[in-house]
């Protein structure tokens, strides 16, 4: 599958801050989602976008995928104690398999 | 209703060991994923059958590791002659049909070849 580079690796932050995370490919997708696992469970999908340049929220989170359809990036705003875990980029082409990143281990302190 | 369920949660095996995991998809779902998660990468695409089919198994590393899902529902995922380097978390994902329709995860299976 194609390489896609998550950034940053982890971040430790304070409950109340605001965390942005990105996701670039040497390949286009057509569809970029972002996910979260917790520990010992399956990813879960917080948001897919499908559009280049979309722009999507669902709650505290926004997502955006890039105008090149190379790269997306993921903001939480107002971080609290559940948002812990480790956050997945995936990218899809025009398939079905799912490309994803390496992850970003978000820890945040009360 | 009720997820995608994979057991066992933990597998535990010897080197050279014939090993099955066993994935049942949210019930409806035509399209089931297979993927591997090794310690600190995301996971790894292996196999995707829509329906009875293998539609695509370009990801299975080599010719040990095998997958079957005969009656379009209950899919398992077969490893021949066990090695070290197998050992990760096997993931299995349905979706409602194939394409850009999300793919619901399940808890996976912990495999640990010793």
């Amino acid at each position: 599958g194609q390489q896609l580079n998550q950034s940053p690796q982890s971040m430790f932050i304070q409950e109340g801050e605001d965390v942005s995370m990105n996701c670039t490919s040497s390949s286009i997708f057509n569809t970029w989602l972002w996910y979260k696992q917790d520990p010992g469970e399956g990813p879960v999908l917080l948001i897919a976008l499908y559009k280049a340049g979309e722009l999507t929220s669902n709650g505290r989170l926004t997502a955006q995928f890039g105008i090149t359809r190379k790269d997306s990036f993921l903001n939480i705003s107002a971080s609290i104690p559940s948002d812990v875990g480790i956050y997945f980029c995936a990218g899809q082409d025009s398939g079905y398999a799912l490309n994803f990143g390496k992850g970003t281990s978000l820890l945040v302190t009360p | 209703g009720a997820g995608v369920s994979q057991t066992p949660s933990n597998k535990v095996t010897e080197k050279g060991k014939y090993v099955e995991l066993r994935c049942d998809p949210i019930s409806g779902h035509t399209a089931l994923y297979w993927y591997r998660q090794s310690l600190g990468q995301g996971p790894e695409f292996l196999i995707y059958f829509q329906g009875t089919g293998a539609a695509d198994d370009s990801g299975l590393p080599n010719d040990r590791f095998f997958a079957v899902r005969p009656e379009g529902s209950v899919s398992t995922l077969k490893i021949q002659r066990t090695e070290r380097g197998d050992s990760a978390v096997y993931l299995c994902a349905s979706s409602p049909s194939g394409g850009d329709s999300e793919q619901f995860f399940g808890p996976g299976t912990r495999l640990t070849v010793l």
